[in-house]
């Protein structure tokens, strides 16, 4: 039961440096979704995915970058870090089943906790 | 987007009931209520959702007001697994991916 996979899981970068965070899912979810989380704060949205070769900014998306050339895949690009994107980062996938459909339960992965010193 | 508004922290006794509140007076008729939780260096995990039933899972149940602008979590015996972060989350049918998550209550339990 692999889910959503995310690495690495610790990373330190130093300012101004680049880096990808990996994310993969196995559940041939159509929806995948990037979201970081500041301390004592809630989610996010950083980046989505409602298919492969379509991605839309979610409400932070300044110094982030993603694409989406598999239904498995959904990296995230950061560039040039900053100690602001300091933060846990998590990934997660849901499956569309329409407009009317109350569930499309978010799965997420374990989260990747990136330092920028 | 409508928002919650939830309790910053709440503390309960192992193997007592629960009842974690959260007030959605904005709420509009095509809102799913959505709660999930967040265990310690954890992603979110789903917990339960509905419309305007009162409903029921093997984790917890949902009761939501008549008017729907407030509903309840309810753990019915809580253990010590059960302390994490619980987000009230309004979800628009037509927006799958908007989710707005508030911080959340902080459940402690006391052993």
């Amino acid at each position: 039961n692999a889910g959503v996979t995310q690495t690495p899981k610790f990373r330190i970068l130093k300012i101004g440096q680049s880096m990808t965070l990996q994310c993969t899912q196995d559940m041939n979810h159509n929806y995948m979704y990037w979201y970081r989380q500041d301390p004592g704060m809630g989610l996010k949205l950083i980046y989505y995915s409602v298919g492969a070769g379509i991605t839309d900014k979610g409400e932070v998306p300044n110094g982030y970058n993603v694409s989406r050339s598999t239904t498995e895949d959904f990296p995230l690009r950061l560039e040039l870090a900053a100690p602001s994107q300091t933060s846990v980062y998590f990934c997660a996938s849901s499956a569309d089943r329409g407009r009317f459909y109350s569930g499309n339960t978010i799965y997420f992965g374990e989260g990747s906790w990136l330092t920028v010193v | 987007d409508a928002k919650t508004t939830q309790p910053n922290s709440m503390e309960s006794n192992e193997e007592e009931p629960v009842h974690l509140p959260c007030n959605h007076s904005t709420i509009s008729g095509t809102d799913y209520i959505h709660w999930y939780r967040q265990l310690p260096s954890q992603g979110p995990e789903y917990v339960i959702h509905g419309l305007t039933s009162n409903v029921n899972n093997r984790m917890a149940s949902l009761a939501i007001a008549e008017d729907r602008k407030s509903s309840t979590l309810i753990l019915h015996r809580a253990t010590l697994r059960d302390a994490a972060v619980y987000y009230c989350i309004l979800r628009d049918a037509d927006s799958n991916y908007q989710l707005i998550w508030g911080a959340g209550t902080k459940l402690i339990i006391k052993p």
